[in-house]
């Protein structure tokens, strides 16, 4: 049974790059695209974009510009970065795993908070 | 990118009442549409993909349908364990996005 597993600060500066792990159990990470989703307090969910094993990714044009996924098949895991943070990027961050773009699988989520 | 707008926002009902949760796209998605439940302090769960396939898994009170820019998702006869907020999410485009959810509560 898959399982994955998110990593990482619970508090970000606001300017500064915020970064997470999503561990990967259960299945080799060299199967399957993996996503990051992420919801903000009382809003909708948005998703930030997915990698596949050959680091082939895509991502939602609004992040674009701030955001990488990486993978690491050693580690079976996947990881994001996600530059100059404001306020507005705080947010309880998933990882999932995408099956045609339908994510069937997910992290419990970490909640990031962006301040000083 | 595409919107999503899922009516309504809150639902209010009874163990054993038909529920049906209403969701349009801005534009067509033929049938690339997913519905996930998702209940407080957990992630969401994948329930129904390409707007009527029943997940592995979840329970056959679970139906979806729909094409093109209306979808449904009803449960036949809602159960306890089913008070939860639902979303719907396309992936017809290479934006994925979801709706606003839909919250189901006791009423």
């Amino acid at each position: 049974q898959v399982q994955l597993q998110e990593s990482g600060p619970g508090l970000v500066k606001p300017s500064e790059t915020l970064s997470l792990t999503c561990a990967v159990s259960g299945v080799s990470i060299s199967s399957y695209y993996w996503s990051w989703i992420r919801q903000p307090p009382g809003k909708r969910m948005e998703w930030i974009g997915y990698i596949y094993y050959t680091e082939n990714t895509n991502y939602n044009p609004s992040l674009k510009s701030r955001v990488t996924i990486s993978v690491d098949t050693s580690k079976n895991h996947f990881s994001l970065r996600l530059s100059s943070v404001t306020a507005a990027d705080t947010a309880v961050y998933y990882c999932a795993r995408s099956r045609s773009t339908v994510f069937d699988s997910w992290g419990q989520g970490t909640l990031v908070t962006v301040s000083s | 990118d595409i919107q999503m707008t899922q009516s309504p926002s809150t639902l209010s009902a009874s163990v054993g009442d038909r529920v049906i949760i209403t969701c349009r796209a801005s534009q067509s998605i033929s049938g690339w549409l997913a519905w996930y439940q998702q209940k407080p302090g957990q992630a969401p769960n994948l329930l129904i993909y390409r707007a009527s396939n029943l997940e592995s898994g979840v329970p056959s009170r679970f139906s979806g349908s729909g094409s093109g820019t209306e979808f449904t998702l009803t449960i036949s006869s809602l159960q306890p364990d089913d008070f939860a907020t639902y979303y719907c999410q396309q992936y017809n485009s290479d934006w994925l996005t979801f709706g606003g959810g839909t919250k189901v509560e006791m009423k």
